[in-house]
């Protein structure tokens, strides 16, 4: 049961584009929505996250916006650059029980 | 400050060796994980820990066991491997129950089964 699901898998933007990512999921008892930036041959790191009270959260060129009744919510990047090529994945966080779910990864290509 | 730790960083088995992996943070974590990454499956929990002598099942647990007998390590090891199991491994931890999802990682020990 994949409790995260994540699309695309891939996407390839232009230099100064917005790249755009996609999660759903089931569980209402998760309580706090991070994203993580992953670089080859490192471990993920936290990139900015949100708590489903709050609809849209910010920080510098990211943005969460988050739709509690449909269950979803989105990364999107602005202007994105080529340094910011690598794997996103979003996550769901039950406080509860420390249990961290993650989607199955972006890929993002941005071409110079 | 080290943060996560991993040993080792690499390892290759051959089919029904044991190995362990050993994550140690210095950061007095409560809450520590053991997932897998593998292509096209994102990160998956394998097993995670609470606290000092605590361990739970996550996704993905056969096959792998845990320990957890120091607050500062949490141990992952396989008993018998098998080729399913070549994947990369990430140890990560965070502060408390109740947190806000912030998992430190390590940079991962790659292990391939033969």
């Amino acid at each position: 049961q994949q409790q995260v699901k994540q699309s695309p898998q891939s996407l390839i933007v232009q230099k100064g584009g917005i790249s755009i990512i996609n999660c759903a999921y089931e569980n209402t008892a998760f309580d706090y929505f991070p994203w993580y930036q992953q670089f080859p041959g490192k471990g993920p790191a936290l990139l900015i996250a949100i708590r489903p009270d709050v609809s849209e959260k910010k920080e510098g060129r990211f943005t969460i916006s988050f739709n509690k009744s449909a269950k979803q919510f989105s990364l999107h990047i602005m202007d994105s650059q080529p340094g910011d090529s690598a794997t996103y994945f979003c996550a769901a966080f039950r406080g509860s029980q420390g249990n961290l779910i993650f989607g199955k990864g972006t890929k993002l290509s941005v071409k110079p | 400050n080290a943060g996560v730790t991993q040993t080792p960083k690499f390892r290759v088995l051959k089919t029904g060796q044991s190995m362990t992996l050993l994550c140690a943070q210095d950061m007095n974590h409560e809450y520590m994980y053991w997932y897998r990454q593998d292509p096209g499956m994102g990160l998956r929990l394998i097993h995670y820990s609470v606290g000092e002598g605590t361990t739970a099942k996550g996704e993905v647990p056969d096959g792998y066991n845990v320990s957890r007998l120091k607050k500062q390590n949490f141990l992952l090891g396989l008993e018998s491997a098998a080729p399913s199991q070549t994947s990369v491994y990430f140890c990560a931890s965070t502060e408390r129950r109740g947190g806000t999802g912030e998992l430190f990682f390590g940079e991962g020990s790659r292990l391939t089964v033969l």
